[in-house]
């Protein structure tokens, strides 16, 4: 997956809880992505990152939380506010001055 | 909703034999697009990009074309492979934007 490492690749949860979903890269690329993907679905964005320190909203943001405190690091909260949290979650990193996305393997979230 | 749709959601097609993946988009300032092919259970895989100023882009048994007058993008596989079964995604890039949107997906599959 080019340098991108996700974790952890499965993940159950109860309703009501918070769970956090880590993204890692060491490509050193400034933006870093998260999009979700439901069954037969395409990706739909959740947060952005294009700078350490700095975050914008996506489509779908909405019981989401992210942090960007460190360049290789941008972890993703799936809150209790979300209201349909299972998916598949990616990760992806833009290289500086390039348009295509490279993703990490992604990691799959079922709540119970 | 999503500016980047697909004709198709499945495709099947015979071991050899040439296929075809339709996509149609709705954003006249899309500058750039892009076809990712994603495997079952895995993160998608870059396959092929074309800027806005381009007609075609041809890769390794695949090319790509670009019909803006219509606002369709298609992805053309030779002689297909049992490896090349997987659902594939095109994906624009809003002008000016950094980030991408992604359409439904197709998901080719091959008979032997």
């Amino acid at each position: 997956d080019g340098g991108i490492t996700q974790s952890p690749k499965y993940l159950f949860r109860k309703e009501g809880q918070n769970v956090t979903l880590s993204c890692e890269q060491n490509l050193n690329h400034d933006a870093m992505y998260w999009y979700r993907q439901d069954p037969g679905q395409g990706l739909r964005l959740i947060y952005y990152s294009q700078i350490v320190n700095d975050f914008q909203k996506g489509d779908i943001a909405e019981g989401y939380s992210v942090s960007r405190e460190k360049k290789e690091s941008f972890p993703l909260t799936v809150t209790s506010a979300q209201k349909n949290p299972t998916a598949f979650y990616l990760c992806a990193v833009r290289g500086n001055g390039a348009n295509v996305l490279t993703f990490g393997a992604g990691s799959r979230l079922t709540v119970l | 909703g999503e500016s980047v749709g697909l004709h198709l959601p499945t495709l099947s097609v015979q071991e050899g034999d040439n296929s075809i993946i339709n996509c149609a988009y709705s954003n006249s300032a899309s500058d750039y697009f892009i076809w990712y092919k994603q495997e079952s259970g895995k993160g998608p895989q870059f396959i092929i990009d074309i800027r806005s100023n381009m007609d075609k882009r041809q890769g390794q048994r695949v090319t790509v074309l670009l019909n803006k007058t219509v606002k369709h993008l298609s992805l053309q596989i030779a002689a297909t492979q049992p490896g090349d079964s997987a659902v594939y995604f095109c994906a624009e890039n809003l002008g000016g934007a950094q980030k991408l949107v992604f359409g439904q997906g197709t998901r080719l599959t091959i008979n032997p």
